[in-house]
């Protein structure tokens, strides 16, 4: 089956640093989504792109769809405490498949 | 509007118990989804319905069945529950299957001793 490979799985940054996570495939996606989930909660969708090379902002999270369609990654600039969670990628082609996850630790 | 909502929040069966989890949207989606979460595995599809009507095996569907009971509702039962089977359930919907995000429930905690 189509396999999402995210890294790092988990990350320890300060307040204010920026975070830059990412998510190979060897099978091409049409759509590239990223989540977050909080504890206790169901993932929240950030960000969906929808073209290969599409770069979209939101906020202070940037996310761009691999030109070759295998590939997204998340940027999240001058982290908060309130970004602690973990972070999902998700590829669409038919059903949606989903990375292991990246565990993201803000200290203040 | 609630979203997307499960039920129970916990539950916990002895091997071989059945029992159904419950799923409800009223974002009038046509699209509902089964997923299972395990440490470090991400979600993982077990069943979806892609509309009213019509239900499908996703990636790991043994040992579950489905039924969409109408457009908002979608259950998913165990049968025969496995320690296997222990997890975190998370059910989904989306307004079409298969270029639309998913909106997710808060989950339903399954431990099976």
């Amino acid at each position: 089956g189509q396999q999402l490979n995210q890294s790092p799985q988990s990350m320890f940054i300060q307040e204010g640093e920026d975070v830059s996570m990412n998510c190979t495939s060897s099978s091409i996606f049409n759509t590239w989504l990223w989540y977050k989930q909080d504890p206790g909660e169901g993932p929240v969708l950030l960000i969906a792109l929808y073209k290969a090379g599409e770069l979209t902002s939101n906020g202070r999270l940037t996310a761009q769809f691999g030109i070759t369609r295998k590939d997204s990654f998340l940027n999240i600039s001058a982290s908060i405490p309130s970004d602690v969670g973990i972070y999902f990628c998700a590829g669409q082609s038919g059903d949606m498949r989903f990375g292991a996850g990246t565990r993201l630790t803000v200290k203040p | 509007n609630a979203g997307v909502t499960q039920t129970p929040k916990f539950q916990v069966l002895k091997t071989g118990q059945s029992m159904t989890l419950q799923c409800a949207q009223d974002m009038n989606h046509n699209s509902m989804y089964w997923y299972r979460q395990d440490p470090g595995m991400g979600l993982r599809l077990i069943y979806y319905s892609a509309s009213e009507g019509t239900t499908d095996k996703g990636e790991v569907p043994n040992g579950y069945n489905v039924s969409r009971l109408n457009k908002r509702e979608f259950s998913l039962r165990l049968e025969s529950a496995a320690p296997s089977q222990t997890s975190v359930y998370f059910c989904a919907s989306s307004d079409v299957w298969n270029n639309s995000p998913l909106h997710f429930g808060n989950g339903t905690r399954l431990t099976v001793t």
